[in-house]
């Protein structure tokens, strides 16, 4: 069954490092998404791509993050300047409309900011 | 915006039926959506509602009603395995999740 792939699973960064996470969604999925979890806490929407732009972001996107796809499978999180709070787990999902938008999350990469 | 409202926790024995409610309020409504998630896991999704009425999938259902902002989840002949947490999604532009319902199954 296709699946979506995260690396890294864990990276841990000193604060005010820059962090790159990594997604390969789906092959023939055309929207892109990244979510994010606080220990214990509810999954958050970050941001969605589509057609090489972003299409929604949260108030949590703020100018600390930026997402790019740079070739045709690869879709980036960075995080500038990390902080204590960025501590999270990432999902990295993909979707294919029309149709329901169900969307496949990959495992995550458990991001751990010191 | 939105806000989605469901149970923090509930407790079921094995062989027994659930039902996890879900409430919500948005501006705009696009399907709404029941995801599974075990510790440290990624969600996985279960049913998907966008008309009023019950979805069946084998010992998973879902209802919905718009009107009332309303779902459900119902799950029947319970496994140890459901133990996790059931989120549950609204989408509009974009899918927001609920904070999600801790369900722990016992023998």
């Amino acid at each position: 069954e296709p699946e979506v792939t995260q690396t890294p699973s864990h990276q841990v960064t000193q604060m005010g490092q820059e962090v790159i996470l990594r997604c390969v969604p789906i092959s023939n999925h055309l929207y892109f998404y990244w979510y994010r979890q606080i220990l214990g806490q509810k999954v958050e929407f970050l941001v969605s791509f589509y057609n090489n732009e972003i299409s929604e972001k949260s108030e949590i996107f703020d100018d600390q993050f930026s997402v790019e796809r740079p070739d045709g499978s690869n879709f980036t999180l960075k995080i500038r300047s990390t902080k204590l709070e960025d501590s999270a787990m990432y999902f990295c999902a993909s979707s294919s409309p029309p149709g329901a938008n169900v969307l496949t999350f990959g495992a995550g990469s458990r991001l751990t900011v010191l | 915006g939105q806000n989605i409202d469901q149970p923090t926790e509930m407790t079921a024995t094995e062989g027994a039926i659930v039902q996890i409610n879900c409430t919500y309020q948005t501006s705009g409504f696009n399907g709404l959506f029941w995801y599974q998630q075990h510790a440290g896991e990624a969600p996985t999704f279960l049913s998907y509602n966008v008309l009023d009425g019950l979805e069946e999938k084998g010992r998973f259902s879902s209802f919905l009603s718009r009107s009332k902002g309303y779902s459900y989840l119902l799950l029947k002949e319970l496994q140890m395995k459901d133990s996790a947490s059931y989120l549950c999604a609204v989408t509009n532009n974009d899918m927001r999740f609920g904070a999600g319902t801790r369900l722990t199954v016992k023998p």
